[in-house]
């Protein structure tokens, strides 16, 4: 399967504490995708980064992206409560066409006030 | 608010009923796709289909059908249904003029198959 995979699968945190969560994938892209799902609710688009970019920020977001090790890290740094949600990737492969995207499972971020 | 709407919200129904899911993508946008998402199997796309036409096809099953009209909303259609299609059903919506794959998804349609 091309399914990214996101780990961890479920993580706890602090309120202000920094939460990371990885996604790895399996072959050549396009760009990396991340979204947000509160529970129950449709995603939302957070920050998209392309195969020949390394780093971006958006607000307290920073998504890395290496390519070499077909992995990508997405921080949430000074975390709040309101940040409690699934987070996936998703990922435009190469010569997917359509620009279709393929999500991960999601890792469930519960930070806690 | 993505600017995509869904109805109905919630479907109760009965296994082998057939339901139609709809969906109407952000102003201007052409592509419309469907995605299954349940518990055990993360979200799955189902199928694209841009300006009318049906561009890629998922995990989709041959009980289910879609189809995109004149005016480009998106209907899903669901038949024989068995208790294993309970899940919930996001539309989302791109905008090919953007060259980007970045999708807007719709709120969702919680089917519940009894």
């Amino acid at each position: 399967s091309q399914q990214g995979e996101e780990d961890p699968q479920a993580l706890s945190i602090q309120e202000g504490e920094n939460a990371t969560m990885n996604c790895s994938y399996k072959t050549s892209i396009n760009n990396l995708q991340w979204y947000r799902q509160n529970s129950g609710r449709g995603l939302v688009h957070l920050i998209l980064i392309r195969s020949n970019e390394r780093e971006k920020h958006s607000g307290r977001l920073r998504v890395t992206l290496d390519t070499s090790k077909k992995s990508s890290s997405l921080l949430i740094t000074a975390s709040r409560a309101a940040d409690t949600a699934s987070y996936f990737c998703a990922i435009e492969y190469s010569g997917a066409g359509s620009y279709q995207l393929t999500f991960g499972k999601g890792t469930k971020l519960s930070v806690i006030p | 608010d993505s600017g995509v709407t869904q109805t109905p919200k919630h479907l109760i129904t009965a296994t082998g009923q057939r339901v139609t899911l709809r969906c109407s993508p952000r102003s201007g946008d052409l592509s419309v796709y469907w995605y299954q998402q349940s518990l055990d199997q993360g979200l799955q796309f189902l199928i694209h289909y841009y300006n009318g036409e049906e561009r890629a096809k998922g995990n989709i099953l041959e009980r289910f059908s879609a189809q995109q009209f004149p005016d480009l909303h998106s209907e899903l259609n669901l038949s024989s249904l068995e208790l294993g299609d309970s899940a919930l059903y996001f539309c989302a919506s791109s905008a090919p003029r953007d060259r980007t794959s970045v999708q807007f998804f719709g709120p969702g349609t919680r089917l519940t198959v009894l």
